[in-house]
């Protein structure tokens, strides 16, 4: 079964500190890795995708891949409130079409 | 009209009823999925569709079909569900290929009664 963890949280963050989100993921073989933002009772919006080794920078996110480790993470600087959501974990398996979602991890952001 | 568009948002059914959900996407995409999310689970891949095509059925019961009319339009077809189907059923779409995510649209809150 291939499968995408993430740790649920609840993780709690100062405003303007950097919120550090985790992902690991169990397929070696594993292409593309996506970051989705998801607010309470909305759908998941995606804020980020990386398939390279290394780090990709867009504003205040900064998505990291690890394939040797299997592992994603999104850092987000300068938190701000708006930045309280779900952040889901999504992985293109080798060779699947499909993405695999982590269960998210849910961030709050405090003023 | 932009991005994907699903209705209705929220649907109160008995489970006797019969009902359908729709999608429909602006992007030019040629793959549509169906996720069913439940609370404090992972996103359910339901259906996949690739250029109108199903090609993944993820064990789904018979009570939910799906129907494809076109590369644009994507349906789901409700009938005897049962309580525990309660959910937000989310559509989305991409281009086919490693490369893309997916653009989900609002989703339907389904209560079954």
């Amino acid at each position: 079964q291939k499968e995408v963890e993430q740790n649920s949280g609840p993780l709690s963050v100062p405003e303007g500190a950097i919120a550090s989100l985790n992902c690991t993921y169990s397929d070696r073989g594993s292409q593309s890795f996506f970051w989705y933002r998801q607010y309470s009772g909305k759908s998941p919006e995606l804020i980020m995708s990386i398939y390279s080794n290394g780090d990709k920078e867009d504003g205040r996110f900064t998505a990291q891949l690890n394939k040797a480790s299997q592992y994603v993470s999104l850092l987000i600087r300068d938190s701000q409130p708006s930045d309280s959501a779900t952040y889901l974990c999504a992985v293109r398996f080798a060779g699947n079409e499909k993405l695999t979602f982590g269960t998210g991890t849910r961030l709050t952001i405090i003023p | 009209e932009t991005g994907v568009t699903q209705t209705p948002r929220h649907l109160v059914m008995g489970m006797t009823n019969k009902k359908s959900l729709k999608c429909e996407q602006h992007l030019g995409h040629n793959a549509m999925y169906w996720y069913k999310q439940s609370a404090k689970k992972p996103l359910e891949l339901m259906f996949v569709y690739s250029l109108e095509e199903r090609v993944e059925n993820n064990s789904v019961p018979s009570r939910f079909s799906p129907e494809c009319p076109n590369s644009s339009h994507l349906f789901l077809h409700l009938h005897t569900l049962q309580p525990e189907d309660s959910a937000l059923y989310l559509c989305a779409s991409s281009h086919t290929g490693v490369g893309y995510g997916y653009t989900f649209g609002s989703g339907t809150r389904l209560t079954v009664v």
